[in-house]
């Protein structure tokens, strides 16, 4: 089955440590994207990729990190310097390098213990 | 700068009623307004989608209404559900950069 596969469902972070999530997709696509989505909140793009070795920030990029070397994985590092990175992360991806009609995995909980 | 506006918060609709959400963008480049409908734990998926060449596109139960010059669109649910209950969110995409911004969420619950 095509998709986005993202992992792990739930995360847990000390503070100061950085943590890795991941994102893999098997649609062809050539655009990702990852959202960080607070309670009762819209999604804020954080960072996109539109091309393989390619990548821009989003709104709200400070303290987050992403590599795109392979066209199927796109990971995001939440950093210690994100103060407040308790939130629910998801990836999509488009076929459209703007985002229109992308597909959404069904997201990682990361929460700060 | 909030690019895409929704409204309400949350709704809620009695079943077999008719659920009414709407929107307003500011930037003029969006050439693309896709509703996602997102349940709790889940990530959004996409329902229904509309381009400003047209100014209504119907699904099954789900209509959007799209008015180019007031920059407006809407999502409507037809003979609402309990299955239908979830957040919605429209959102906008356009080219040359203009990558896909999403409004704020409502929150829909439809009361058997």
């Amino acid at each position: 089955d095509g998709g986005i596969t993202q992992s792990p469902k739930y995360l847990f972070r000390k503070e100061g440590q950085n943590v890795t999530l991941s994102c893999e997709q098997n649609l062809n696509h050539d655009a990702m994207y990852w959202y960080r989505q607070d309670p009762g909140q819209g999604l804020r793009l954080i960072y996109y990729s539109q091309i393989v070795n390619d990548f821009q920030k989003g709104d709200i990029a400070e303290g987050y990190s992403v590599s795109r070397e392979k066209k199927e994985s796109f990971p995001l590092t939440v950093t210690s310097a994100q103060k407040n990175p308790t939130a629910f992360y998801l990836c999509a991806s488009s076929i459209v390098r703007t985002g229109a009609e992308a597909f959404f995995g069904q997201g990682t909980r990361l929460t700060v213990v | 700068q909030q690019q895409v506006k929704q409204s309400p918060q949350s709704l809620i609709v009695q079943k077999g009623g008719i659920s009414i959400i709407n929107c307003a963008y500011e930037n003029t480049a969006f050439d693309y307004f896709p509703w996602y409908q997102q349940f709790p734990g889940k990530g959004p998926a996409l329902l229904i989608a509309i381009r400003p060449d047209v100014s209504e596109k119907k699904e099954g139960r789900f209509t959007i209404s799209f008015n180019k010059s007031a920059k407006q669109f809407s999502l409507h649910i037809m003979d609402s559900q309990p299955g239908d209950s979830a957040t919605y969110f429209c959102a906008a995409a356009g080219n040359a950069g203009n990558m896909l911004t999403f409004g704020g969420g409502t929150r829909l619950m439809v009361k058997p």
